[in-house]
């Protein structure tokens, strides 16, 4: 079993969509959260850190449920801009460990 | 310019070559890390390094070696490549300074390798 799962996707959504994402950890451990980008061919990118009271940045919303193992990411609105590869990644101490990404497409 | 960049951006190779990828990094982070990335499988981690005297294996070692030059250089060496080595591979620095929560490892551009 993978340490962090997620669903591979794709999400195709139209623009102005609100989408969300799911990814579940295995070690229970763990101690930081966060979520990258990825853009096609490209490098990942912190999206945003992933608080225990869950948090907020513009159009991008974020929890953790530290006892069901899960975080999740909600895009509101979403933008053709948005359209990237979602990766989930989960740290404890020094030892990073991401998903292997949610793809979304936003079409016109 | 790039605060991570990595040499060479695409390499093909043959079999049983010996092949090495640089990254560099002005970031002054202390920590460099090597990931290797295949579709349906994320990141995963080959080597990292805490700092110039400190190297580490991660999850997927074997068949790579790394060196740290200094602290703005760590480098990734294929003793004989194989095929199944054929993968993107990013290079990553983070900072020990800043909280755990908040560590954020920011990646070069990757180098796309193919073993034939």
């Amino acid at each position: 079993r993978k340490e962090v799962e997620q669903d591979p996707g794709p999400f195709n959504v139209p623009e102005g969509a609100t989408v969300a994402f799911n990814c579940t950890y295995s070690n229970s451990a763990s101690q930081s959260f966060f979520w990258y980008r990825q853009d096609c061919r490209k490098e990942p990118k912190l999206l945003m850190s992933v608080y225990s009271s869950g948090n907020e940045d513009g159009r991008f919303t974020a929890q953790l449920n530290r006892a069901s193992q899960y975080i999740s990411l909600l895009i509101r609105d979403s933008k053709l801009s948005d359209s990237a590869t979602y990766l989930c990644v989960v740290k404890r101490l020094s030892d990073m460990r991401f998903g292997a990404g949610t793809r979304l497409t936003v079409k016109p | 310019d790039a605060d991570v960049t990595q040499t060479p951006r695409n390499r093909i190779t043959k079999t049983g070559k010996r092949i090495m990828l640089e990254c560099s990094q002005t970031k002054g982070h202390d920590r460099m890390y090597w990931y290797r990335q295949d579709p349906g499988l994320g990141l995963q981690l080959i080597y990292y390094s805490f700092d110039v005297k400190d190297i580490n294996k991660g999850e997927i070692s074997d068949g790579y070696s790394v060196s740290r030059q200094a602290q703005a250089k760590f480098s990734l060496s294929l003793e004989s490549a194989i095929p199944n080595q054929t993968a993107l591979y990013f290079c990553a620095t983070s900072d020990s300074r800043t909280s755990v929560s908040t560590d954020t490892q920011y990646f070069g551009p990757g180098t796309r390798l193919t073993v034939l």
